[in-house]
């Protein structure tokens, strides 16, 4: 049973570019969340996807998009990009089906923007 | 006030000995709350969920929740050198987004 997976594990953007990371969800998951964990900080809810639609979104800015598609995978879209956005991207997934809300995390996406 | 509060650290124990990390939340509507491990350069790992009063106990592992204090704590007992890592506590309301604090530092002396 694969857990949830990331791509790229890392990468490296200039300034003003724009970068996508993207996620598979845990089998028989149908929600997506991503979060943005900055070095020695906990991590920050970014948005949630559910049937293909944004439900939740956090305290970003627009830059920040993102997409799921029907099979539950996601993508994290994020334009002009500043060197603050430097940080690793986690994403979660989680099945509305399953009692008490479990939420497993994928292994991340490290981003550094120079 | 923050929505989620753990002291930052570090905790230092010595091998064998109880390690004891607290966490309190502002919010009374929280219906799940979770401890995440996380050691350097990785994603969090979950260690334990807790949605009712009480104790709960997995192997080492034991969380305790009391919601009208609004506090959850995980005791690690026997404590191990691997359990050095940052430890996270989060918070869930029913909309699966979960809340973080800012993470616990534990180092587990031989």
């Amino acid at each position: 049973d694969a857990g949830v997976t990331q791509s790229p594990t890392h990468l490296i953007k200039t300034r003003g570019q724009q970068v996508t990371l993207r996620c598979s969800p845990k089998s028989g998951h149908d929600t997506v969340s991503w979060y943005q964990q900055a070095l020695g900080q906990g991590p920050q809810f970014i948005f949630q996807y559910y049937e293909e639609e944004e439900r939740q979104r956090g305290n970003f800015p627009d830059r920040f998009s993102g997409h799921q598609f029907p099979n539950y995978s996601s993508e994290l879209n994020v334009n002009a990009l500043l060197l603050g956005d430097s940080a690793l991207y986690l994403c979660a997934s989680s099945s509305t089906d399953t009692s008490g809300n479990t939420i497993y995390f994928g292994e991340g996406s490290w981003l550094t923007v120079v | 006030q923050k929505e989620v509060e753990q002291n930052s650290g570090p905790l230092s124990v010595p091998e064998g000995a109880i390690a004891s990390l607290n966490c309190t939340y502002s919010d009374r509507g929280s219906q799940s709350f979770f401890w995440y491990r996380q050691y350097s350069g990785k994603s969090p790992e979950l260690i334990m969920s807790i949605y009712s009063n009480g104790d709960k106990e997995d192997g080492r592992f034991t969380a305790q929740l009391n919601k009208a204090s609004q506090y959850v704590s995980l005791l690690i007992r026997d404590s191990q050198p691997s359990d050095s890592a940052t430890y996270l506590c989060a918070v869930n309301k029913n909309n699966r987004k979960l809340i973080w604090g800012l993470g616990t530092s534990l180092a587990v002396n031989p």
